[in-house]
């Protein structure tokens, strides 16, 4: 069965550090799409980016990117120059297939790291 | 388009006494999912449906729990009687085809239950 693990479960960093959240999985599917998601103090859960098995390059996206190893299959998150702002909980997630159902997926999460960004 | 949209967004309840959660999935999604997130066990999944059909409830906690969708705006998880462990947040969301492959998830705000 697909997991994915979050190895941090809580870091704390003070205002311009960079900081990186790690992310490795499990899955036997060659087709597959890894998320992250966001869920500040008001607890709603935030989309920040999906991406499928077959294109590793890497992504940026103003102070945030992601690397993407498939072999060492991890899915690693960088927040480049943090700001307060960016605590919150943060989950990687792994599409895992919902056999019988034409090629859809459910979602299965990590336990989420906790950032803490201190002024 | 207003999201998905769950509610009550609290809820408080005695143990033993009747919750109803509900959510409105984005209109033209076909797949639902609710989720439950707890401080142990994490964000888990309970039970999901395709077309108002439900397709997979194993993650399922016990018999107290029952989920429904009568129709492809709306849908419904029951806890019957409640008891102080079901306290958490729990998730709706909804989809285009599954969502994995390129379309993605939508999830609700949480309804977050207490039960005292």
């Amino acid at each position: 069965a697909q997991k994915v693990t979050q190895a941090q479960t809580e870091i704390s960093v003070v205002e311009k550090e960079d900081v990186t959240l790690d992310c490795v999985y499990e899955t036997r599917d060659t087709t597959y799409y890894l998320f992250w998601y966001k869920q500040p103090p008001s607890g709603e859960l935030v989309f920040l980016i999906r991406r499928n098995s077959f294109d590793e390059q890497n992504e940026i996206s103003g102070r945030y990117s992601w690397n993407f190893q498939k072999s060492t299959s991890s899915f690693n998150f960088t927040i480049t120059a943090s700001q307060v702002v960016d605590s919150a909980v943060y989950f990687c997630a792994l599409s895992e297939a919902l056999r019988g159902q034409g090629g859809s997926e459910k979602l299965v999460f990590g336990k989420g790291t906790k950032l803490t960004v201190n002024p | 388009d207003a999201g998905v949209i769950q509610s009550p967004r609290h809820e408080v309840t005695e143990m033993g006494q009747e919750v109803t959660l509900r959510c409105k999935p984005i209109s033209g999604h076909d797949y639902l999912f609710w989720y439950r997130q707890t401080m142990m066990r994490g964000l888990e999944l309970l039970i999901y449906f395709n077309n108002n059909v439900p397709i997979d409830d194993s993650g399922m906690p016990e018999d107290r729990f029952s989920a429904k969708m009568p129709n492809a705006s709306f849908s419904t998880l029951k806890i019957q009687p409640s008891e102080p462990r079901d306290s958490a947040v729990y998730f709706c969301a909804s989809s285009l085809r599954g969502g994995g492959r390129g379309y993605g998830y939508t999830f609700g705000s949480g309804t977050r239950l207490t039960v005292v």
